[in-house]
């Protein structure tokens, strides 16, 4: 069983850059048909695909997101990473970290959640 | 304004049966597997059917999903008082170039 859990700051300023990390346990991220992502819900919008990262390093972001995603892997430690930067009240919501095995939509595994709150 | 339509709300009486609707268009769902996901509040998501109709192990064969051109439906029988969650659609959106899911549908056993 995967077992992912994210941590992070729960509150960031605006025009900050968040940065979230999320451990995996119970399979190598080094996974061959593994996709390494993160969503978000809103309140008002639901789920919000943000993009993956596979243990090559390739990545995928959300258009909608633009360039202000940064993902990575560190391997070593069996984590992955989402920088998000140019932050507004609107980027407040539940991060998720999860996997998806051998399609991106098929997300099997997710971690808890953390809150993220921008706010001066 | 999320890229596939569900409705807000369903409800029924345990033991009966219920569907949950998602609509699209052929830029995901017409062209693209659809997943489920069951997510109870301050929980993790849970992948209750991909590939359209595929069952992860540990799922109980109460939950049914199916695609038709498109528009796919999850279809939970045998409910029960635990099933009471809110319930998303997901696929992969070929025009967009990015997962999309469903507004959400809460579901209430009466």
């Amino acid at each position: 069983q995967v077992q992912l859990q994210e941590s992070g700051p729960g509150l960031v300023k605006p025009s900050e850059t968040l940065s979230l990390t999320c451990s995996v346990s119970g399979d190598s991220i080094r996974s061959y048909s593994s996709y390494w992502s993160w969503i978000r819900q809103t309140p008002g919008k639901g789920l919000e695909w943000i993009g993956f990262i596979d243990s090559s390093g390739n990545t995928n972001n959300n258009p909608s997101l633009k360039s202000r995603v940064t993902l990575s892997v560190d391997t070593s430690k069996n984590q992955f990473s989402l920088r998000l930067s140019s932050l507004t009240a609107a980027d407040t919501a539940l991060y998720y970290c999860a996997r998806a095995e051998k399609k991106l939509e098929r997300l099997s595994d997710w971690g808890q959640g953390t809150l993220v709150t921008v706010s001066s | 304004q999320s890229v596939l339509t569900q409705p807000p709300s369903v409800s029924a009486a345990p033991g009966q049966k219920v569907t949950i609707s998602c609509s699209g268009s052929s830029s995901n769902i017409g062209n693209n597997y659809v997943s489920w996901y069951q997510h109870l509040p301050g929980t993790a998501p849970k992948l209750l059917i991909y590939d359209n109709n595929e069952r992860p192990s540990g799922i109980p064969d109460r939950f049914s999903g199916s695609r038709s051109g498109t528009s796919a439906t999850l279809g939970i029988t045998g409910l029960q008082t635990g099933d009471e969650a809110d319930y998303y659609c997901g696929t992969w959106d070929t025009s967009l170039g990015a997962v999309v899911f469903g507004g959400g549908t809460k579901l209430t056993v009466l």
